[in-house]
């Protein structure tokens, strides 16, 4: 079975932080995503990355930013944290665009 | 783009029936379509999912139907669980969309004992 651990579960943060959600899955994907879910808006996509070194722009990247330095590991940078950005952040993994995601059970992340 | 829409935020049913939970999409280009379930506290997890050269697929107590002329899928829960508990959500990807789905707000089953 395909794991994607995303490292805290729970985060909190004061505005202004800078902040790292960290991401790994262990089955060699090639495409990775971070997603932020709030309610009554689903899933959107903030950026994904289907290669190492290699980021593409989802559909709400400002505010943040992207690392795959490694295959196994995609990073969500907030640069400078503000209130707006709190929400549940999902990572998910992929071999092919054409496959189900699987996702990690996602970081809870509050911003004061 | 691709915009996706469940039809009803909740559905309440009873323990034995069947549910039916509904999914409308935007893009004619989509062609390749996923139903998620997501309890409390963790990620979606994968049910199933459907090509466009496909009209009705069928797993272990659910079925998905998908109608193209009117861009609307279905996923159908046979004899309902406690445990099918949680919030359902369709996903759409088409080949003018890339390697990007694009996720519908879901819909929360509350099963009834």
């Amino acid at each position: 079975d395909v794991k994607v651990t995303q490292s805290s579960r729970y985060l909190v943060k004061r505005t202004g932080e800078k902040v790292f959600l960290e991401c790994v899955q262990d089955m060699d994907h090639e495409n990775m995503f971070w997603y932020r879910q709030d309610p009554g808006l689903g899933l959107r996509l903030i950026y994904f990355s289907y290669d190492v070194k290699m980021k593409e722009k989802g559909d709400i990247p400002e505010g943040y930013s992207v690392s795959r330095e490694k295959k196994e590991r995609f990073s969500l940078i907030l640069e400078s944290a503000s209130t707006n950005q709190t929400s549940m952040y999902l990572c998910a993994s992929t071999q092919t665009g054409n496959q189900p995601q699987h996702f990690g059970d996602g970081t809870r992340l509050s911003i004061l | 783009g691709e915009s996706v829409g469940l039809h009803l935020p909740t559905l309440s049913v009873q323990e034995g029936d069947n549910s039916i939970i509904n999914c409308a999409y935007s893009n004619s280009a989509s062609d390749y379509f996923i139903w998620y379930k997501q309890e409390s506290g963790k990620g979606p997890q994968f049910i199933i999912d459907i090509r466009s050269n496909m009209d009705k697929r069928q797993g272990q107590r659910v079925t998905v139907l998908l109608n193209k002329t009117v861009k609307h899928l279905s996923l159908q829960i046979a004899a309902t669980q406690p445990g099918d508990s949680a919030v359902y959500f369709c996903a759409a990807a088409g080949w003018n969309t890339g390697n990007q789905f694009y996720f519908g707000t879901g819909t929360s089953l509350t099963v009834i004992p």
